[in-house]
C-alpha cells in the first residue's frame, strides 16, 4: 500500500530565504508526482507536475526534483514571500489515476 | 490550467437530512472525477472514482449507501451526503483530468465545507 509522507509537517522561516520541503513515498511504482498548494478553506492549486520519467520541473522560484528509486521529491522554493504561506501538499498517482497525498507541510513566511 | 468548479462552497445542515454537492468541469470533459474528503489539519483521503454513465468506485470503508455519487454527463458529477450526521461534518473536494489518463495534471475545486449540526 502506497504511503506519502511529507517532512517538516510546519515550517517557518523569515522572509527571503529559500527552503525545502521534503516529501518521500514507499512505492515507486508512480507515474507521476504532483506537488500542490493549499490557501487555509480552499481548494488546491497545482503548482508542478514531474513525470515518472523526469527528474525536475520548475516554474518561477519553484523547483521540483523526483528521485524515483529512492521514493523522493523535494520542492524548492527560493527568496520566499510572505505570500507563499499555505500549506503545500505532494501526491503520487498511480494506475488508475489515484492520488495518494502526504500530510502537508504548513509554510509561514514572516515578513 | 483546466478549470474545475464545486457548489456550494460551504453548506449548514440539520443532522438526518440530506446534502447534494455538485463537481463541473468548465472547459473540458471528465469521464473521471474524484471525490476527497479532507479533516481538519489533515491531508485528503479518496473517497471514491466516479465514472460518466456507470457506478462509482468506492474506496474501502467508504459507505456507498451514504455518499452517493451520480456522474451523469461528462461535465458533472454529485456527491449528495444521505442522513447526514455531525461526524460527516469536513471538507469535501472533487478533481478531474481534462485528458483521461493518469500522466496528466489533476485539478481541483475548491471544495466544499460541510457542516452538519
Amino acid at each position: 500500500k502506497q504511503e506519502v509522507t511529507q517532512i517538516p509537517a510546519a515550517l517557518s522561516v523569515p522572509e527571503g530565504e529559500n527552503l525545502v520541503l521534503n516529501c518521500s513515498f514507499t512505492d515507486s511504482a508512480i507515474y507521476n508526482l504532483q506537488w500542490f498548494r493549499q490557501d487555509p478553506g480552499k481548494g488546491l492549486t497545482s503548482l508542478l507536475l514531474i513525470q515518472s520519467s523526469q527528474r525536475e520541473q520548475t516554474s518561477g522560484r519553484l523547483n521540483a526534483s523526483l528521485d524515483k528509486s529512492s521514493g523522493r521529491s523535494t520542492l524548492y522554493i527560493a527568496a520566499s514571500q510572505p505570500g507563499d504561506s499555505a500549506t503545500y501538499l505532494c501526491a503520487v498517482c498511480n494506475q488508475g489515476g489515484k492520488l495518494i497525498f502526504g500530510q502537508g507541510t504548513e509554510l509561514s513566511v514572516k515578513p | 490550467g483546466a478549470v474545475v468548479s464545486q457548489h456550494p462552497s460551504w453548506v449548514i445542515c440539520k443532522s438526518g437530512t440530506s446534502v447534494k454537492i455538485e463537481c463541473r468541469s468548465l472547459d473540458f470533459q471528465a469521464t473521471t472525477m474524484f471525490w476527497y474528503r479532507q479533516f481538519p489539519k489533515q491531508s485528503l483521503m479518496l473517497m471514491a472514482t466516479s465514472n460518466e454513465g456507470s457506478k462509482a468506485t468506492y474506496e474501502q470503508g467508504v459507505e456507498k449507501d451514504k455518499f452517493l455519487i451520480n456522474h451523469a454527463s461528462l461535465t458533472l458529477s454529485t456527491l449528495t451526503v444521505t442522513s447526514a450526521h455531525p461526524e460527516d461534518s469536513s471538507f469535501y473536494i472533487c478533481s478531474a483530468r481534462d485528458i483521461p489518463a493518469p500522466n496528466t495534471e489533476a485539478f481541483f475545486g475548491q471544495g466544499t465545507r460541510l457542516t452538519v449540526v
